[in-house]
């Protein structure tokens, strides 16, 4: 149980475009999506967090009106990227978590990323 | 600033051998702390989680924590070549996970 997917897997855009990513949670209702961005040899960087039905929660240095976050559902949260450059290239992986669990920690279930190209 | 810091590596180790990796935490508030492995291009998959002081043992892994030294180990028993790929540790502090860069682990046969 509790898979993530992303939508699509890989993407190509032109400078200036938008794209969007979608993450699903399959099997499990996510009260809590997360949206990371990884660099080449770099950590996963925590872009935003998102809670079913309220607005997006950004981390410092995100620009939260180029990255677009909806959480609409208990199983669906998008990634928009407005008018993206090369150096958004990058690969966006998103999490889910619910709440409810025993563990102190609400394990995060991630997607399987989606790599982002810009030209 | 909350911090995880890991040697990058590479890691080298025979097959057969064991792997240790080491990761450091800046946040003493951390409460959770996690191990994930991630293969090249894929996004990265949880090995274990620890909360309490001391060893772990999870099959051929052992977590091991030391809140007070805000240090975090992990140990892979009987490497395989499989095993190689860039292990990150993560600390956790409420709901959200901070991670480090990762240490590139290369298992040889």
């Amino acid at each position: 149980g509790a898979v993530v997917s992303q939508h699509p897997s890989w993407v190509i855009c032109k400078s200036g475009t938008s794209v969007k990513i979608e993450c699903r949670s399959l099997d499990f209702q996510a009260t809590t999506m997360f949206w990371y961005r990884q660099f080449p040899k770099q950590s996963l960087m925590l872009m935003a967090t998102s809670n079913e039905g309220s607005k997006a929660t950004y981390e410092q240095g995100v620009e939260k009106d180029k990255f677009l976050i909806n959480h609409a559902s208990l199983t669906l949260s998008t990634l928009t990227v407005t008018s993206a450059h090369p150096e958004d290239s990058s690969f966006y992986i998103c999490s889910a978590t619910t709440s409810g669990r025993e563990l102190p920690y609400n394990e995060q279930f991630f997607g399987p990323g989606t790599r982002l190209t810009v030209l | 600033q909350k911090e995880v810091e890991q040697n990058s590596g590479p890691l080298s180790v025979p097959e057969g051998a064991i792997a240790s990796l080491n990761c450091t935490y800046s946040d003493r508030g951390s409460q959770s702390f996690f191990w994930y492995r991630q293969y090249s291009g894929k996004s990265p998959e949880l090995i274990m989680f620890i909360y309490s002081n001391g060893d772990k043992e999870d099959g051929r892994f052992t977590a091991q924590l030391n809140k007070a030294s805000q240090y975090v180990s992990l140990l892979i028993r009987d490497s395989q070549p499989s095993d190689s790929a860039t292990y990150l540790c993560a600390v956790s502090r409420y709901s959200t996970l901070t991670f480090g860069k990762g240490t590139m682990l290369l298992v040889s046969p």
